[in-house]
C-alpha cells in the first residue's frame, strides 16, 4: 500500500525567514507528485505539479518554489515568508489519470 | 475558466434525515472531466469519497451517491438517513484526465449531524 508522509506537521515562522516543507511517498513508482494550499476560509489550489525527477511546473504563483529531488520526494520552499502564505498545506500523488491520494497536511502560520 | 462551486457551508442536519450538498461545476478547458467528492474528517487527512468519470453514471460510497450530470454540469452529493459519523469537511472536485492531473477545488461545505 502507498503512505504519504509530509513534514513538520505545524511551523511558526516570521515573515522575512526561509521555509521547507517535505514530503515522501512510499509504495508507488514514479508517481505525479502535486502540491496545493489552502488559505484559512479559502478553497484549496494547485501550486506546482512534477511527472518526473528533476521537472517541476507551476500553477500558480505566490513567491514559492518548488523541487524533485528523488522519485518519491517532493519539497515546497522559500527564501523569504510573507503573511499570505499561511495555511495549510497539501501534498498528494496521482497517476495523471483520475483522483488523487493526499498526505495529512502542514499548517503554516508566519507572524 | 475552470470552477466548482458548491452549497455554503455550515449546514446542519438532524440524524436519519437526508441530506443534499450541491455542486455545480464550470469546464472551458476539456469537454468531459472528472468529477469527485472528497471528505475530511475531523482530525484525519482529505480522503477520496467518491468518483465518477464518465457522464451519465453514478458514484456511491459509505451511503452516498453523486451523479454526473453534464447537461446541468451538477454533481451533487446525496445521503438518505445521515449519522453522526457524518460530520465533516466535503469538497467536490473536478478532474482534468491529462498528464497534468490538475484538480480544482469548491470551497467546501462544513457538515454538523445533530444527534
Amino acid at each position: 500500500a502507498q503512505t504519504i508522509h509530509q513534514w513538520p506537521v505545524a511551523e511558526i515562522k516570521a515573515v522575512g525567514s526561509p521555509l521547507s516543507l517535505g514530503c515522501t511517498i512510499k509504495g508507488k513508482s514514479s508517481p505525479n507528485l502535486y502540491w496545493y494550499w489552502q488559505a484559512t476560509g479559502g478553497t484549496l489550489q494547485q501550486l506546482f505539479y512534477s511527472i518526473t525527477v528533476g521537472q517541476v511546473e507551476s500553477v500558480v504563483q505566490l513567491n514559492l518554489s518548488a523541487s524533485r529531488p528523488k522519485d518519491d520526494q517532493f519539497i515546497l520552499s522559500t527564501e523569504k515568508l510573507l503573511l499570505s502564505h499561511s495555511g495549510f498545506y497539501l501534498c498528494a500523488w496521482g497517476t495523471g489519470e483520475a483522483e488523487q491520494f493526499f498526505g495529512p497536511g502542514t499548517r503554516l502560520t508566519v507572524l | 475558466g475552470d470552477s466548482v462551486t458548491q452549497t455554503e457551508g455550515p449546514v446542519t442536519v438532524s440524524e436519519s434525515e437526508s441530506l443534499i450538498i450541491n455542486c455545480t461545476y464550470s469546464a472551458t478547458s476539456i469537454a468531459y472531466p472528472n468529477l469527485f467528492w472528497y471528505v475530511r474528517y475531523p482530525g484525519e487527512g482529505l480522503q477520496l469519497l467518491l468518483k465518477v468519470i464518465t457522464a451519465g453514471q453514478k458514484g456511491s460510497s459509505r451511503g452516498f451517491e453523486a451523479t454526473y450530470n453534464k447537461e446541468t454540469t451538477s454533481f451533487h452529493l446525496q445521503k438518505a438517513s445521515v449519522q453522526e459519523s457524518d460530520s465533516a469537511v466535503y469538497y467536490c472536485a473536478l478532474g482534468m484526465n491529462y498528464n497534468q492531473g490538475k484538480l480544482i477545488f469548491g470551497q467546501g461545505t462544513k457538515l454538523s449531524i445533530k444527534p
